[in-house]
């Protein structure tokens, strides 16, 4: 089954440390992102990538970091710099094409102790 | 500055009855525009979408209609059922021009109940 792999599904993290969530897609989509929902807020963009080797900042990006060196795989570090990083974190993939829709992952909860 | 806005926190329906959730938007340049249903601790799922040049879209009990003067769009579920119960997103994003990558902008969220 074509799907989105997001691992691990909790998280805990000492303060000051970084930590990665991954995300994995066996469906051959060309573009991947990064979301954080925060409780009653929709989902913000972290980053992007249209295709492996780049990608782009979306509207919160400051403390996040990303690398794309596979089509299938688009981890995303959060890094001490991040001011409030407790958060639930969802990644989606699409076929990058115009008017098409994006199909997400079933999410990592970070918290940070 | 949110341009996507989903002004009903939550909505409670009556088994099947409709459920009309609403997502209101200020920027002209979106071309693009999705429902996606989230149950809690899960992603959000992809349930229909519209293009602007279309005013009405439909898929089995879900209808999805486009105002663009009023840039207002609506989702309408007939009949509702206890099972589409879960959050509700509208989200949005700008095709024409092929730079957007498909970002897309998502509202708040709306929290459907449908009672037995």
């Amino acid at each position: 089954d074509g799907g989105i792999t997001q691992s691990p599904k909790y998280l805990f993290r000492k303060e000051g440390q970084n930590v990665t969530l991954s995300c994995e897609q066996n469906l051959n989509h060309d573009a991947m992102y990064w979301y954080r929902q925060d409780p009653g807020q929709g989902l913000r963009l972290i980053y992007y990538s249209q295709i492996v080797n780049d990608f782009q900042k979306g509207d919160i990006a400051e403390g996040y970091s990303v690398s794309r060196e596979k089509k299938e795989s688009f981890p995303l570090t959060v890094t001490s710099a991040q001011k409030n990083p407790t958060a639930f974190y969802l990644c989606a993939s699409s076929m990058g094409r115009d008017y098409q829709p994006q199909h997400f992952g079933d999410g990592t909860r970070l918290s940070i102790l | 500055d949110q341009q996507v806005k989903q002004n009903s926190p939550s909505l409670s329906v009556q088994e099947g009855r409709i459920s009309i959730l609403n997502c209101d938007y200020t920027n002209s340049m979106f071309d693009y525009f999705l429902w996606y249903k989230k149950y809690p601790a899960e992603g959000p799922t992809f349930l229909i979408s519209i293009s602007s040049i279309k005013d009405k879209n439909e898929d089995g009990r879900f209808t999805v209609f486009l105002n663009k003067s009023a840039k207002h769009l609506s989702l309408h579920i007939v009949p509702s059922q206890p099972g589409d119960s879960a959050v509700y997103f509208c989200a949005a994003s700008v095709n024409a021009g092929g730079t957007s990558y498909g970002k897309l902008t998502f509202g708040q969220g709306t929290i459907l109940t449908v009672h037995p």
